[in-house]
């Protein structure tokens, strides 16, 4: 079965513009998870959805960083006013919500230049 | 608030040798824990898990990890390496089994493996 898939794979941006971030969960998952590698660290936290809702943001590190998940399958992170300390690997999630294992998408290399 | 410690960033092996990567975990409660492995390019692929009973526990690729709550320690272990080991291992601490609970995650120990 298809994992987890996000696109683009790469994105190069300039400071200052919008981005758009999209994550295709495992079917049937209804949790749905936001990640950011910097280089060099582990993924940090940024949002959480059960469903519909957000359950947890307290990761997005400020007001230019959304997201939506307005199906309950694929989400959207969205990025205003890029800054060049956004540049990361954005990695998306998903569970059963019911086990605690989290499966992983390849990821999405966000360069702000 | 949890946190993870792999006091280890990069760790040197022969191939056919043995391994430990170390974690550290600091959680209140009984923690869930995680052994994820990162190749290049490559998403976070879950090698193990710790939700409770036995506290040796058995991935995939033939490694293990041990729970040690008086250490607070979950470290990895391989008994013999082979070279398409070579990745970045990160340990993480979930706060439930609920799959609701957001993951936090170590630094990473990254892996070099010699012929």
């Amino acid at each position: 079965g298809a994992g987890v898939s996000q696109t683009p794979s790469n994105k190069v941006t300039e400071k200052g513009k919008y981005v758009e971030l999209r994550c295709d969960p495992i079917s049937g998952h209804t949790a749905l998870y936001w990640y950011r590698q910097s280089l060099g660290q582990g993924p940090e936290f940024l949002i959480y959805f059960q469903g519909t809702g957000a359950a947890d943001d307290s990761g997005l590190p400020n007001d230019r960083f959304f997201a939506v998940r307005p199906e309950g399958s694929v989400s959207t992170l969205k990025i205003q006013r890029t800054e060049r300390g956004d540049s990361a690997v954005y990695l998306c999630a998903s569970s059963t919500g019911t086990e605690a294992e989290q499966y992983f998408g390849p990821g999405t290399r966000l360069t702000v230049t | 608030a949890q946190s993870v410690t792999q006091p280890d960033i990069h760790i040197t092996v022969s191939e056919g040798a043995s391994l430990e990567l170390r974690c550290n975990y600091s959680y209140g409660a009984t923690p869930y824990l995680f052994w994820y492995v990162q190749s290049p390019g490559q998403g976070l692929q879950l090698l193990l898990k710790y939700f409770s009973g036995d506290t040796l526990v058995q991935g995939i690729k033939g490694f293990e990890a041990e729970f040690k709550r008086s250490q607070s320690s979950f470290n990895l272990r391989k008994p013999s390496v082979h070279w398409s080991d070579a990745a970045e291992y990160f340990c993480a601490v979930g706060a439930s089994n609920f799959g609701n609970e957001k993951l936090t995650f170590g630094t990473g120990t990254r892996l070099t493996i010699i012929p």
